[in-house]
Formats: C-alpha cells, sequence, structure tokens
C-alpha cells in the first residue's frame, strides 16, 4: 500500500517559537504533497500544493513567510510554522500523490499532527 | 476558502439502518471522492468516481458522481458500529489526480447498537 507519515504526532510548544513538521511518503515517491490545516469539528482546507524541487503554491489567505513548506525530496516535505501563535493551534495533515501512479491515484493522507500552542 | 455544501451536518442511527448523504457544488468537478476520518487521524479514501453518471461500490458504500458534475451521494447500507467517524466528499476541478482538492463540510456518523 502507500503509506504517509508524520511526526511529530503531537506538539507542544510556547508562543513565538518555530515548529517543524516533516511528512514522508514511505514506500513510494511523491512529486506532489499537499499540506491541510483542520480546525476542531471542522473541513480539511488547504493551505499549500508542495512540488519537489520548486516552491510550493499556496492557497489564498495562507502566509508563505509564516508557514514555510520545503519539498527537498521526492520521499519528504516539511512544514514549518514560524513564530507559532494560539492561534495557530490545529491539526495539521499532508497528503501525497504516487508518482506515475496511473489514472486512479488519489492522495494518501498521513495521520495528522496536533500542534497546540500556549 | 471553497468548500462544498455536505448533508446531513450529522446523524444518529441505529446498528443496521442504511445511511444516505451527498454532496453539492456550484461549480463542476471531473473527481469526486469520499474519505472517512476516525478521531486524531488522517482521511483514508473509500471510493473515487471519475465520470459523471458513474455509480460505484465498495462493500457496503455505494456512492455516485452526480448527472450534472456537481453532486455526489454516499451509500451505508446495514451499517455496523465501525461506520463511526466523520465522512467528507472531495471534489477536483482539474483534470490531474496532482491537481488539488476541495473538501466538503463533513457528515459526522453515530451509529448506536
Amino acid at each position: 500500500g502507500a503509506v504517509v507519515s508524520q511526526h511529530p504526532s503531537w506538539v507542544i510548544c510556547k508562543s513565538g517559537t518555530s515548529v517543524k513538521i516533516e511528512c514522508r511518503s514511505l514506500d513510494f515517491q511523491a512529486t506532489t504533497m499537499f499540506w491541510y490545516r483542520q480546525f476542531p469539528k471542522q473541513s480539511l482546507m488547504l493551505m499549500a500544493t508542495s512540488n519537489e524541487g520548486s516552491k510550493a503554491t499556496y492557497e489564498q489567505g495562507v502566509e508563505k513567510d509564516k508557514f514555510l513548506i520545503n519539498h527537498a525530496s521526492l520521499t519528504l516535505s516539511t512544514l514549518t510554522v514560524t513564530s507559532a501563535h494560539p492561534e495557530d493551534s490545529s491539526f495539521y495533515i499532508c497528503s501525497a500523490n504516487r508518482l506515475a501512479g496511473g489514472v486512479y491515484n488519489e492522495q494518501f493522507f498521513g495521520p495528522g499532527t496536533r500542534l497546540t500552542v500556549l | 476558502g471553497q468548500q462544498l455544501n455536505q448533508s446531513p451536518q450529522s446523524m444518529f442511527i441505529q446498528e443496521g439502518e442504511d445511511v444516505s448523504m451527498n454532496c453539492t457544488s456550484s461549480s463542476i468537478f471531473n473527481t469526486w471522492l469520499w474519505y472517512k476520518q476516525d478521531p486524531g487521524e488522517g482521511p483514508v479514501l473509500l471510493i473515487a468516481l471519475y465520470k459523471a453518471g458513474e455509480l460505484t461500490s465498495n462493500g457496503r458504500l455505494t456512492a455516485q458522481f452526480g448527472i450534472t458534475r456537481k453532486d455526489s451521494f454516499l451509500n451505508i447500507s446495514a451499517s455496523i458500529p465501525s461506520d463511526v467517524g466523520i465522512y467528507f466528499c472531495a471534489g477536483r476541478e482539474g483534470a490531474y489526480n496532482t491537481d488539488k482538492l476541495i473538501f466538503g463540510t463533513g457528515t459526522r456518523l453515530q451509529v448506536f447498537p
């Protein structure tokens, strides 16, 4: 199967610090990864599309300088929340498309990272 | 950001009952997907639909891609306790699988024994 992992699974940090979240495709290569944010009892909201070797494409209203995305390899994308504040507390989920996965190649989701900013 | 309208928002049913939920959009989609999310986990793909009118089953789950390409429904037959969770529809306007998805507002399903 296609497995996507995230690390850490949860993190608590002080306001003003930066937090890095990793997203890895464990058994496949992914040219495209996506980062979502989900607030309690709400849907998934796409933050950005991450493409290997190029700059991420951010959705409207998402601050690119605050949410830094680096897609350094075909199996790893990182999201860094810079100068985190309590309002950034959320569930962050990544997903990945399998490279050359064929017609029915859909996004596989990671287990999510719970960020709590004190 | 854009979201799809999903209904009902929540359902409380008895084990063995059938369930139906739907999703509507103001724009046309090329792909409709249905995901299930358990608490504290990422969504898991249940069914993918690629053609208008397409009806696809996955065990007790059946989903259809609306003819207008602006809606989709998901049915769950003979519900069981492990069906509990949040069901999301997702649509893709783009033609490629690597194009972004837009998620519905979710249907929270609770099954009582």
